[in-house]
């Protein structure tokens, strides 16, 4: 079973900023099927990158998703106001069961 | 659009019985698998259960197997998820998700509470 590792477990940057959040894999993740979610306070998680690197429908283009193999990344290249809550990342495909990462929260600095 | 709106949690004893529903509109419900994923107070998400979209094929986490059971009703565009032998390590808001490969469309969620 692959356990995904995300680090920082929560990162403190100032609005403007760039962030970059790691999420990395115990073994290859096959076709790269990993993705990425943003949960605000009290809402439901909403997918921001599926397949390591394409956006979802309706996410805005200063979040962006690369890697392949164990690491992948999300960058927020201009955090806004609205982008310091919590991201996790999750594997799919590889097998029946889906694993998230533990989250990393972004915080106000 | 999209829509998946959940409902059946509550507050329930240990050992008890819950039956969850996901009821879907905006998208033809039988292309697509379905899955459950639930969040225990201030933890992070998990997954829980997965059906595919002809229903043949389900798939439970370890920590639910033997207790719970993902069923679907395509004609009433409807998802499952009927809990037994509850646990307090089951107390979670439970999610209706879209699988897509990632999952692309999420419920509000319904909280269930298991305590005596």
């Amino acid at each position: 079973e692959i356990v995904l590792t995300q680090s920082p477990g929560s990162l403190s940057l100032s609005p403007g900023e760039r962030a970059t959040l790691s999420c990395r894999a115990s073994q290859s993740v096959r076709s790269n099927y990993l993705a990425w979610y943003q949960q605000k306070p009290g809402q439901a998680p909403r997918l921001l990158i599926y397949g390591a690197s394409s956006r979802a429908t309706g996410i805005p283009d200063r979040f962006s998703g690369s890697g392949s193999g164990t690491d992948f990344t999300l960058t927020i290249s201009r955090l806004e106001p609205e982008d310091f809550v919590v991201y996790y990342c999750q594997l799919y495909g590889s097998s029946p069961r889906l694993t998230f990462g533990g989250g990393t929260k972004v915080e106000i600095k | 659009q999209v829509q998946l709106v959940e409902s059946g949690g509550g507050l329930v004893k240990p050992g008890g019985s819950l039956r969850l529903s996901c009821a879907a509109s905006g998208f033809t419900f039988g292309d697509y698998n379905m899955t459950w994923i639930r969040q225990a107070p201030g933890k992070g998400l998990e997954w829980v259960s997965s059906i595919t979209s002809s229903t043949t094929t389900t798939h439970y986490a370890d920590s639910v197997k033997g207790r719970f059971i993902i069923s679907r009703d395509n004609a009433r565009k409807s998802l499952y998820l009927q809990m037994n032998s509850l646990r307090a390590e089951d107390t979670a808001v439970y999610y209706c998700t879209r699988d897509a490969g990632g999952l692309d469309y999420w419920g509000q969620g319904t909280l269930v509470t298991v305590s005596s």
